[in-house]
Order: structure tokens, then sequence, then C-alpha cells
């Protein structure tokens, strides 16, 4: 079983709509989660990191549930400029921070 | 604002060679870090650095390569023997240490023939 798994889309959305990314992970030693994004051929940037309690920046919403293993991402009222694949990561506990990718889930906001 | 710095942007070489992949970490960072993505895969860690040695390391991360902290600012990755496999973007990231966050270098693409 993959680590990390996510939906690999394309998500194909109008400008203004809502998405959302989903993620799980396999490993319940996993300590910590971030949200990255990545454009076509450019390097991995956080997006943002994801806590237990949940939390918002701006348009972007993350969730994380441990009981389940499951990871969100909700994007309102979409850009175009948030067309990207979306990484869901994680770390594993006691680890020197080596980051686990899933392997995305690619968004297209359209005009 | 400070950023990872990775050069050459491309790298082409023939199957057998040796290159070496450069970065140059955030100035005030002490945690260090080699990933790779294959095209169309997913990213995947390699190697991480801290005091001048190898922290943690991945099964990719085998005999052929090696890192290297040369001087206070750059950070090297070889790969001895190049195979067709190897072909791939390599991202240096650095930090500040653990679960801070891990900034990326724009990224070495090599293509092996």
């Amino acid at each position: 079983r993959k680590e990390v798994e996510q939906d690999p889309g394309p998500f194909n959305v109008p400008e203004g709509a809502t998405v959302a990314f989903n993620c799980t992970y396999s490993n319940s030693a996993s300590q910590s989660f971030f949200w990255y994004r990545q454009d076509c051929r450019k390097e991995p940037k956080l997006l943002m990191s994801v806590y237990s309690s949940g939390n918002e920046d701006g348009r972007f919403t993350a969730q994380l549930n441990r009981a389940s293993q499951y990871i969100s991402l909700l994007i309102r009222d979409s850009k175009l400029s948030d067309s990207a694949t979306y990484l869901c990561v994680a770390t594993k506990f006691g680890s020197q921070g080596n980051l686990i990718f899933g392997k995305g889930t690619k968004l297209s906001v359209k005009p | 604002e400070p950023e990872v710095t990775q050069t050459p942007s491309h790298q082409v070489t023939q199957m057998g060679q040796e290159v070496i992949l450069r970065c140059v970490p955030i100035s005030n960072h002490l945690y260090f870090y080699w990933y790779r993505q294959i095209l169309g895969q997913k990213v995947e860690f390699l190697v991480s650095f801290y005091n001048n040695e190898i922290s943690e390391k991945s099964e990719i991360f085998d005999d052929q390569f090696s890192v290297e902290r040369p001087d206070g600012s750059n950070f090297t990755l070889k790969i001895r023997s190049t195979k067709l496999e190897d072909s791939a973007m390599y991202f240096c990231a650095s930090n500040l240490g653990g679960p801070e966050t891990q900034y990326f270098g724009p990224g070495t693409r090599l293509l092996v023939l």
C-alpha cells in the first residue's frame, strides 16, 4: 500500500468554484502533514501545514483526521492561478524530516 | 527573500559517466536534503544531511550516490556511474531542522542517454 495516496485527478473546475482534495496515509506513526503546490516542471512549494484542529489560510482550508488517517484541502473561490498539482505530504515520527509525497492531484481552473 | 539555488538547471550525460549536482542552501539552515522526481511520478526522498554527515537515507540512495558539503555554502550530490533510470529532476531542499518547513531549489533536470 502506498504511504500517501491521492486522487490523481485531473479536477477541471470553473473559476469561482469550490474544490476539495482528499489524501490518505498508511503509516499511523506519521507525524506532520503538509500540502505543497507544484507547478509544471517546477519545484514543490509549501502551501500550508495541516493541524489536527484544522487550519485556514485565506481561501484554503486544511483538515486532518488522525483516526481515519485522512487529510483534506478545500479551495474556495478558485482562481486561474490556482491551476497546479497539489501534493499531500507527510513525515514519519522520529525521522529527520524526510518528506513522503503523494503523487499529487492536478487542478485545472478554467475561465 | 533567501532561496535555495541549484546548478546546473539541465544536465545531459552518457550512461556510466559521473555527475555532480550542486546546491546552495539557505545560509542559516542546518539540514539539507536531496529528492528526485522521475517524470510523471511522485517526489521521492533520497537523503538528509546534518552536521556534516548523512542523517537518513532511502533505499534509492545506494552506493552509486554520495553527498558532500565541501565548503560553508555548497551541498553536492554525486552519482558515480549514471544509469538510464537516474534520469529525473533532482531537488535540493533545506530547513532549520525536523518538522520545519523545507524550502526547495528549482531543481536540476538530469537526462542520461
